[in-house]
C-alpha cells in the first residue's frame, strides 16, 4: 500500500500565487522526500527533511513536517507556469525503498 | 550530480515479445537499485528491489517470472518485460540509492522512464 497520501489530488493556480500540498504517511521514517514529475519524465528530487527537522527551505520551497501527526507540506511560493508539474511526497525508512503518495497535480496558469 | 541513465525511452512492440529495460548509474555505483511501475495519471507503484549480486525482491502481486530482473554490476540493473502483452503496457522507472548511502539519508536518483507499449 502506498505510504505517503497526498492532498489536494488537484490543484489550479494563478501565477504568483502560493501552492500549498499536503501529505500524510503512516510508519516511522528516516526522512520524507518531495519529488517533482513533469508529464511523461522522470522524477526529480526537490527537498529531502530528516524525521528530526521541522522545517526547511529551498529556494522557493518550504517543506514542514510534523512527526507526531505525520504530516509533511510543500508550499511553492510565488509560482511560475513552469512549476505545473505533478508533487509526489515519498516516506523514507532506513534501508527501504521510497514508497509514494498519489501525487498532487499542479497547474499554474499564466 | 548523481545521474541515472534509462534505456530506451520508448519502445512499441508486438505482443509476445520480450522486452529488456537498462538502468545505469552513470557517476556512482549503486547496489541498490528499485524498479518502479507507473500508470497514467496514477503515482509510482514498486514492483521490486534489486540487489547487486543477489536476487530481486518483488513486492506482493508482482510475477517475478514475468518481470525479470537482473543486477550483475554496481552500475548496471535489467528489467525484462517477458512475452509482454496490452496489459504491460505502462511507464516504468528505475531508481538508484549511492552504496555509501546505508542510513538512506540521501535522496534516490532516478532514470527517465521507458514507455512501453504493446499492440
Amino acid at each position: 500500500s502506498q505510504q505517503g497520501e497526498e492532498d489536494p489530488q488537484a490543484l489550479s493556480i494563478q501565477e504568483g500565487e502560493n501552492a500549498t500540498m499536503n501529505c500524510s504517511y503512516k510508519t516511522s521514517i528516516n526522512n520524507l522526500q518531495w519529488y517533482r514529475q513533469n508529464s511523461g519524465r522522470g522524477l526529480v528530487h526537490l527537498i529531502l527533511i530528516r524525521s528530526n527537522e521541522r522545517e526547511k527551505h529551498s529556494g522557493r520551497l518550504r517543506v514542514t513536517l510534523d512527526t507526531s501527526k505525520k504530516s509533511s507540506s510543500l508550499l511553492i511560493t510565488a509560482s511560475r507556469a513552469a512549476d505545473t508539474a505533478s508533487y509526489f511526497c515519498a516516506a523514507n525508512q532506513a534501508g527501504t525503498a521510497l514508497i509514494f503518495g498519489k501525487g498532487t497535480t499542479l497547474s499554474v496558469s499564466s | 550530480g548523481a545521474v541515472v541513465s534509462q534505456h530506451p525511452s520508448r519502445v512499441i512492440c508486438k505482443s509476445g515479445t520480450s522486452v529488456k529495460i537498462e538502468c545505469r548509474s552513470l557517476d556512482f555505483q549503486a547496489t541498490t537499485m528499485f524498479w518502479y511501475r507507473q500508470f497514467p495519471k496514477q503515482s509510482l507503484m514498486l514492483m521490486a528491489t534489486s540487489n547487486e549480486g543477489s536476487k530481486a525482491t518483488y513486492e506482493q502481486g508482482v510475477e517475478k517470472d514475468k518481470f525479470l530482473i537482473n543486477h550483475a554490476s554496481l552500475t548496471l540493473s535489467t528489467l525484462t518485460v517477458t512475452s509482454a502483452h496490452p496489459e504491460d503496457s505502462s511507464f516504468y522507472i528505475c531508481s538508484a540509492r549511492e552504496y555509501l548511502d546505508r542510513d538512506s539519508n540521501q535522496p534516490q536518483h532516478f532514470g527517465d522512464g521507458t514507455r512501453l507499449s504493446i499492440l
